[in-house]
């Protein structure tokens, strides 16, 4: 029963280009939640995805960032042309529908260095 | 209002000792507290969580207090190890709830 995945771990992109950063939820779980965690700091709520629907964007920025998470493979968090404010560990947390948000499994994290 | 404040920063505890960390939170809707371990290079795991109904659950070496009143919830290791040291998060969320709101985390080592 494999975790949460994410990938790819580690991303290097130069200002202005794009990232795509992907997480496979744990079987059997439709919740889908992403993270940024600035160094040394704690985990900052981004966005809050079912299948198909964004259910709670409100920790996203309004501009380069968008998520989804289609009927059929990963969740996709996309930063458009970024900056080095983004550089970050994002982290991908998934939960069953039985139980809702409150038990969140993390991935390993995707860790984002902007140069 | 959706704040968890976490306190100490950083902790330093010698082998066999107790480890404490607190959080506290002025929402009270929250009505979930978990507690997650992060070790460096990882993801958060889930340590332990309690809902307000209780007063204390304990897990092995790892204990979380909770005062309703005052709106303050607690973590204790008990004989911390080595293998302890990481970064603890205490949370904070409502049931049905979208959002978990996490403290800033205590880097705890623990000396051998």
């Amino acid at each position: 029963n494999a975790g949460v995945m994410q990938n790819p771990r580690h991303l290097v992109r130069r200002r202005g280009q794009e990232a795509r950063l992907r997480c496979s939820p744990m079987k059997g779980h439709s919740h889908v939640y992403w993270y940024r965690q600035l160094p040394e700091e704690g985990l900052k709520f981004m966005v809050y995805l079912q299948k198909e629907n964004i259910i709670d964007e409100s920790g996203m920025p309004k501009e380069r960032f968008s998520a989804e998470f289609p009927k059929e493979g990963p969740s996709i968090l996309r930063i458009q042309q970024v900056v080095r404010g983004d550089s970050a560990a994002y982290f991908c947390a998934s939960s069953p529908p039985q139980t809702g948000q409150e038990t969140q499994y993390f991935g390993p994290g995707t860790r984002l260095l902007v140069l | 209002q959706q704040q968890v404040k976490q306190s100490p920063q950083s902790l330093i505890v010698q082998k066999g000792g107790i480890s404490i960390i607190n959080c506290a939170y002025e929402n009270t809707a929250f009505d979930y507290f978990p507690w997650y371990q992060q070790f460096p290079g990882k993801g958060p795991a889930l340590l332990i969580a309690i809902r307000p109904d209780v007063s204390e659950k304990k897990e092995g070496r790892f204990t979380i207090s909770f005062n309703k009143s005052a709106k303050q919830f607690s973590l204790h290791i008990m004989d911390s190890q080595p293998g302890d040291s990481a970064t603890y998060f205490c949370a904070a969320s409502t049931t049905g709830g979208f959002k978990t709101i996490f403290g800033a985390g205590t880097r705890l080592f623990v000396k051998a």
